[in-house]
């Protein structure tokens, strides 16, 4: 198993461009989480998914949109880049979501910068 | 409000000395989930350990220990004979009930190992 794999690792962007964040899982995850990761801070959710067609939003989703049409797939999409959207984004899954027992699995990460 | 605090930003020692890293958290609910990840420099994020509220039997295991602590909502983690690999950033983590398994992390405390 790939595990979760995220690409691109990193992406320069102008302000006001677009882009998408891709993610993937396969491990027949249910749930799927992203999160930022700002420098010299821990992560902050930004939105996550516990199901095909099923998503919602976490601390900061403002400027940022989701979409969860497979089980094994949970893209990140930046409208309209800011430079206060320079970060790290992790992409994680788990299968049930059941903290007791379960284990998010955090994939390698995209470095973006917003210039 | 911040949930986790790790009020050490950084910590730096010689190989072989001992180094505990402090959480703090915050929650009203009674039933809970605590977690430390280690960040090392290439970036991806490794699950340590997990603790479920009701179960405050510190734990060893290999060269890390935990402390767990609810009278104090303290959740201490402890690296004995630190060697160099052990630099990294490591995260505590808080999961509440019913959260579908999201995660609040705090900023971090970055630990140097120096040889």
């Amino acid at each position: 198993n790939a595990g979760v794999t995220q690409t691109p690792k990193f992406r320069i962007l102008k302000i006001g461009q677009s882009m998408t964040l891709q993610c993937a899982q396969d491990m027949n995850h249910n749930y799927m989480y992203w999160y930022r990761q700002d420098p010299g801070m821990g992560l902050k959710l930004i939105y996550y998914s516990v199901g095909a067609g099923i998503t919602d939003k976490g601390e900061v989703p403002n400027g940022y949109n989701v979409s969860r049409s497979t089980t094994e797939d949970f893209p990140l999409r930046l409208e309209l880049a800011a430079p206060s959207q320079t970060s790290v984004y992790f992409c994680a899954s788990s299968y049930s979501g059941q903290t007791s027992t379960d284990t998010q699995y955090f994939g390698p990460g995209t470095r973006l910068t917003v210039l | 409000a911040q949930k986790v605090t790790q009020a050490q930003t950084e910590i730096s020692v010689v190989e072989k000395e001992d180094v505990t890293l402090d959480c703090v958290y915050e929650t009203r609910d009674t039933t809970y989930y605590l977690f430390w990840y280690k960040q090392p420099p290439s970036g991806e994020l490794v699950f340590l350990i997990r603790r479920n509220s009701f179960d405050e039997q510190n734990e060893i295991s290999g060269r890390y220990s935990w402390n767990f602590q609810k009278s104090t909502s303290s959740f201490n983690f402890t690296i004995t004979a630190s060697q160099v690999v052990d630099s990294a950033v490591y995260f505590c983590a808080l999961s509440e009930t019913d959260s579908w398994g999201k995660l609040q992390f705090g900023a971090g405390t970055q630990v140097v190992v120096t040889p």
